[in-house]
């Protein structure tokens, strides 16, 4: 299955900041998808990057708040703009791994104060 | 839209009980189900995935079934060991997303 490195692993923001979070895939895949997971919470999709075209965000997520870049078919980035501390979550990315199905990052802990 | 419930929401065994995790759905057109397994803080490490197709897949002393007429899928543990300590989720994929519960937190007394 794939295996997926992102980073970084966890952050302490000041609100109003920007963190971009990325992941690097050891193999091409065409689709990766970017998650949230609020405290206590499961996890909820925020979009699904495609490379060379536009992200496809869930409803609740916009572009303007979680911007998305898909280089290529191995590399994506997730971007938490203007944060606050709603947004402390765990973010994770993850593609799908073949017949093991779905693999995911370590993820990115993020706190924002 | 997919909702999944997972009961119970927390669970506390000692050590060597065999145990079951359970899984529900609304939405029965599913491709396959995944379990993952998230310790705290961290990300999720896939146990088992179990195609529409299939009624149940085993990986050491995991074993998970599917029933997708019903929306019901079940992950047994046995001899449950401290290591196995942590939060497990059941993923069931129609097409491109999943959906996750809010998962089983499972602890494992010595």
């Amino acid at each position: 299955s794939a295996v997926i490195s992102q980073k970084p692993s966890r952050d302490i923001c000041q609100r109003g900041t920007s963190l971009t979070i990325q992941c690097q895939v050891d193999s091409q895949v065409t689709m990766m998808f970017w998650y949230r997971q609020q405290p206590g919470q499961s996890l909820t999709l925020i979009a699904t990057a495609n490379q060379g075209s536009e992200a496809t965000y869930e409803s609740g997520f916009v572009i303007d708040k979680f911007p998305i870049s898909r280089p290529n078919l191995t590399f994506s980035t997730l971007t938490v703009s203007n944060m606050s501390p709603e947004d402390s979550s765990i973010y994770l990315c993850s593609v799908v791994g073949g017949v093991d199905g779905y693999t995911f990052g370590s993820g990115t802990r993020l706190t924002v104060v | 839209k997919q909702e999944v419930t997972q009961i119970p929401a927390a669970l506390s065994v000692p050590e060597g009980e065999n145990l079951v995790l359970n899984c529900s759905f609304t939405d029965s057109a599913i491709y396959n189900l995944q379990w993952f397994r998230q310790d705290p803080g961290k990300g999720l490490t896939s146990l088992l995935l179990i195609q529409s197709s299939q009624r149940e897949q085993t990986s050491g002393r995991l074993n998970a079934s599917l029933d997708k007429s019903s929306g019901r899928s079940t992950l047994y543990i046995a001899a449950s060991q401290p290591g196995d300590s942590a939060t497990y989720l059941c993923a069931p994929n129609t097409g491109n997303q999943f959906y996750f519960g809010t998962g089983t937190s499972l602890t494992v007394i010595p």
